[in-house]
This record gives C-alpha cells, sequence and structure tokens, in this order.
C-alpha cells in the first residue's frame, strides 16, 4: 500500500543498471529463502525462490544468491527498468514441526529513473 | 494461474464494531494465511489455517478470530475493531510447496 514504505531503506538506480538488494537473515536452521516484490497497492508478488541446498539460483532477469556462512541474502536484477520500481521483501522459512511458517524482513524500496 | 481474491479494498470502520474480511482462493490450496502490514514492521503472521475447520495462531493473534469453513474461504474476524488495527491485511494461501500467494490486500481504517 502506499504507506507500506514510509521507513523503508532506499536503493536508487538508472534504468539500465544492475540492482543487488540485501536482505540478512537470523535462523540458520531457515532452508528455504524467497522474495517478493510489492507494488504501490498491491499485494506482494513471488519472484524467486531458493532453497538451502543452493548458493545461486537465475530467473528472467534476477538471480539470488544465499550465503549461509553470514546468513545472508541478495537480489540481483539485471538492466533495472521502470517498472521494477517497488518493494522487495525477503522471506525466511522457519518450519515449525514440519509446518511452513515464512518470516518477512522489512523490504527496501527501489527507484528506478528514466 | 492462482488467484486469491479479498472481498474489500478499502474499508472504514468505527471503533467497536465487528469487521469480516473474506479471502478467497481458487487453486484447491491446503494453506491459508492472514497477515497484516505494517510501516517498518513488515508482515506480520494473524492466523494461518491447514485445512478445513482447522486454525492456528500467528504471532500476533490478539483481537483477531478466524474461520475456515471452506477449503476456498479463510475469514478473519475482528470481534471489536480498535484503533490499533488499522493497517494493510494481506491474505496468501499455499500448496505443496512453501510459495505463498498473496491476494491485493484490504486497507482497514478504524476510526
Amino acid at each position: 500500500g502506499e504507506s507500506v514504505g514510509l521507513h523503508l531503506p532506499t536503493l536508487s538506480v538508472q534504468e539500465g543498471d544492475n540492482s543487488i538488494i540485501n536482505c540478512a537473515y537470523s535462523n540458520s536452521a531457515s532452508d528455504y529463502f524467497i522474495w517478493y516484490k510489492q507494488e504501490s497497492g498491491k499485494g506482494p508478488q513471488f519472484i524467486i525462490d531458493i532453497r538451502s541446498n543452493m548458493d545461486k539460483r537465475q530467473g528472467q532477469r534476477v538471480t539470488v544468491l544465499l550465503n549461509k556462512t553470514v546468513k545472508h541474502l541478495s537480489l540481483q536484477i539485471a538492466a533495472t527498468q521502470p517498472g521494477d520500481s517497488a518493494v522487495y521483501f525477503c522471506a525466511e522459512n522457519r518450519s515449525r514441526t514440519g509446518f511452513q511458517k515464512l518470516v518477512f524482513g522489512t523490504g527496501t524500496r527501489l527507484l528506478v529513473s528514466p | 494461474d492462482v488467484k486469491v481474491t479479498q472481498s474489500s479494498r478499502y474499508l472504514v470502520k468505527r471503533t467497536g464494531e465487528k469487521v469480516f474480511l473474506e479471502c478467497v482462493q481458487d487453486m484447491d490450496h491446503e494453506n491459508m494465511f492472514w497477515y497484516r502490514q505494517d510501516p517498518g514492521l513488515g508482515l506480520r503472521l494473524i492466523y494461518f489455517s491447514y485445512d478445513v475447520k482447522m486454525k492456528e495462531k500467528g504471532d500476533i493473534p490478539e483481537g483477531y478470530s478466524v474461520s475456515r469453513e471452506k477449503k476456498e474461504r479463510f475469514s478473519l474476524i475482528l470481534e471489536s475493531a480498535s484503533t490499533n488495527q488499522t493497517s494493510m491485511y494481506l491474505c496468501a494461501s499455499s500448496g505443496d510447496r512453501n510459495e505463498q500467494f498473496f491476494g491485493p490486500g484490504t486497507r482497514l481504517t478504524v476510526l
């Protein structure tokens, strides 16, 4: 929604640049991670996911890197476009008795200038 | 494509009113979730359900209840709305995979 980004860190890039959005997670037992994109007035939209047995996964123009040693996750967007402007959230899966439970970061706002 | 719909995009209620937020998904997902989203706090889990008539408390269940009478529908109930429940409410569903699909959200204002 409109007020989601009031207190968010912001990354400003020029159209065509590559963007890197970072996320630190806290639970070393988390086994699954997701990146979501949320445009103003909309619900979060799935971008890409990665399991803890991988350190890199690529999608269309996006790459997720996972560093379990330092509990760090990053989302790389190649050739950033104005339509990529949104708030990006990482989420980690902390399973409780086998049931999925996603814990979300507070998000980063990406602003893309033409 | 998975579709998760929520009954209202914007809702304004008065303190003390009973509020119903409805969520429907069309992918036969077992799991459904209700979150609230507030600036600086991200998404916080209120309640979830992994089967019809089953429900479990999330991280912030106080002041809320839920109902899951049918697999496709998950309702969030505010028994007596208060101003601190002004927020964006997001419903999500998931199947066998952990990926959750979200609805568009309901922005609730309690006056």
